[in-house]
């Protein structure tokens, strides 16, 4: 089964500086690969996904996450970071067949003053 | 209402209660979902529907009852259930393939805890 690892359960970055959120994946064949972020007490949203088109995909509020097959990543990326930005991040990888999400363990990011 | 609902927001049961949780979607799609959100464990997939039949049956216990009256409608009933089953419950939605992008829309959660 297909599967995403997400290094660091916990991240913290200054307001303004880069957010980097990694993710693996696991997959013999050509995966469909999604971010999505929960913000305390809420469901999870879509920030953006890869769906074998372009390799560097835009999501909403300025992320954006690049496909690397070579390293079988697909890392969350934003310029400068915003207090607002503070939630749950989880990558998700899509079975070519089947329902399943798979989602990794999640990415806390906490965004300091 | 848009998007995928979820009732009730917040439930206490007891372990003899009988409850349900209720969602529903506005997205005109034709596939559902329950999982489990539990604190410092990854999401896991419940059940899941596909054109209002179960496809996957993800070894479940049977204290946990799903239904699936029509295409915007899933149901989670539940009996005498365990301190352990106290979590966030998720519903989601999304367009069942080959025509699906995959992805799925969630709802905002029944935060369940069991007494």
């Amino acid at each position: 089964a297909q599967s995403v690892t997400q290094l660091g359960s916990h991240v913290s970055v200054s307001e303004g500086a880069l957010v980097l959120l990694r993710c693996n994946y696991s997959s013999s064949v050509p995966p469909y690969l999604f971010w999505y972020v929960q913000y305390p007490n809420q469901g999870l949203q879509l920030l953006l996904k890869y769906t074998s088109a372009a390799t560097l995909v835009k999501g909403i509020n300025g992320f954006e996450a690049e496909f690397k097959k070579s390293e079988t990543s697909f890392h969350l990326t934003k310029p400068s970071a915003h207090m607002s930005d503070a939630a749950e991040y989880f990558c998700a990888v899509s079975e070519s067949s089947g329902y399943a999400l798979n989602f990794g363990k999640g990415t806390s990011l906490l965004v300091t003053p | 209402e848009t998007g995928v609902t979820q009732t009730p927001r917040h439930l206490v049961m007891g372990m003899t209660n009988k409850k349900s949780l209720k969602c529903e979607q506005h997205l005109g799609h034709n596939a559902m979902y329950w999982y489990k959100q539990s604190a410092k464990k990854p999401l896991e997939l419940m059940f899941v529907y596909s054109l209002e039949e179960r496809v996957e049956n993800n070894s479940v216990p049977s204290r946990f009852s799903p239904e699936c009256p029509n295409s915007s409608h899933l149901f989670l009933h539940l009996h005498t259930l365990q301190p352990e089953d106290s979590a966030l419950y998720l519903c989601a939605s999304s367009q069942d393939r080959p025509s699906g992008s995959h992805e799925q829309f969630f709802g905002p959660g029944t935060r369940l805890t069991v007494l």
